[in-house]
């Protein structure tokens, strides 16, 4: 049972550098969303996909851009790292936006020098 | 503006029982979410409440009163591995979840 897949799972990264995170997922789910999680904060939607080849913006989507070329796969993109974006990134699925729970892949934790 | 509070930290010994309260304040209310999140690991569900009442789910019980914008989880015959943070999360009127910063409880034995 993979779930939600992140990769990777640590990077570190100069400013000014650009990345991609990758999340995949094998339960056939609608939704796919990014968040990032700091010290202190609760976790705060960078971008989300209700379906393959949809996105839209969340609550903090500057600096970041996302791709959902295939449903079981959603990529977010650093175009120009800074170091306000050293954070964890967590990547999340759900069936639908009802009551159905949203799940988490394992994060990826990322240092921007 | 849309708000999540709950407690930074909470204390409590191996066998008792703890509360870890959350109060919202959001733009319409679509369902209230409880995880857990042990350290350095990812969210996992444990309770969703829609209507005002108590729903029970073996040692962990969450309570709703939508009037209130009050939730809490009930946490009993502790043990070490529920050592954990705690987050409340809210679903509003646009169906995005808003987070609450989390509660880090700490069992003693």
């Amino acid at each position: 049972n993979a779930g939600v897949t992140q990769t990777p799972k640590f990077r570190v990264l100069k400013t000014g550098q650009s990345m991609t995170l990758l999340c995949a997922q094998d339960m056939n789910h609608e939704y796919m969303y990014w968040y990032r999680q700091d010290p202190g904060m609760g976790l705060r939607l960078i971008h989300y996909s209700v379906g393959e080849g949809t996105t839209a913006k969340g609550e903090v989507p500057d600096g970041y851009n996302v791709s959902r070329l295939k449903k079981q796969n959603f990529l977010l993109g650093l175009e120009s790292a800074a170091p306000s974006q050293t954070s964890v990134y967590f990547c999340a699925s759900s069936p639908s936006t009802s009551s159905w729970p949203q799940h988490f892949g394992d994060g990826t934790r990322l240092s921007i020098l | 503006g849309q708000n999540i509070d709950q407690p930074t930290e909470m204390t409590a010994t191996e066998g008792a029982i703890v509360q870890i309260n959350c109060t919202y304040q959001t733009s319409g209310f679509n369902g209230l979410f409880w995880y857990q999140q042990h350290a350095g690991e990812a969210p996992t569900f444990l309770s969703y409440n829609v209507l005002d009442g108590l729903e029970e789910k073996g040692r962990f019980s969450s309570f709703l009163s939508r009037s209130k914008g009050y939730s809490y989880l009930l946490l009993k015959e502790l043990q070490m591995k529920d050592s954990a943070s705690y987050l409340c999360a809210v679903r509003d009127s646009n169906y995005q979840l808003i987070w609450g910063a989390g509660t880090k409880l700490i069992i003693k034995p």
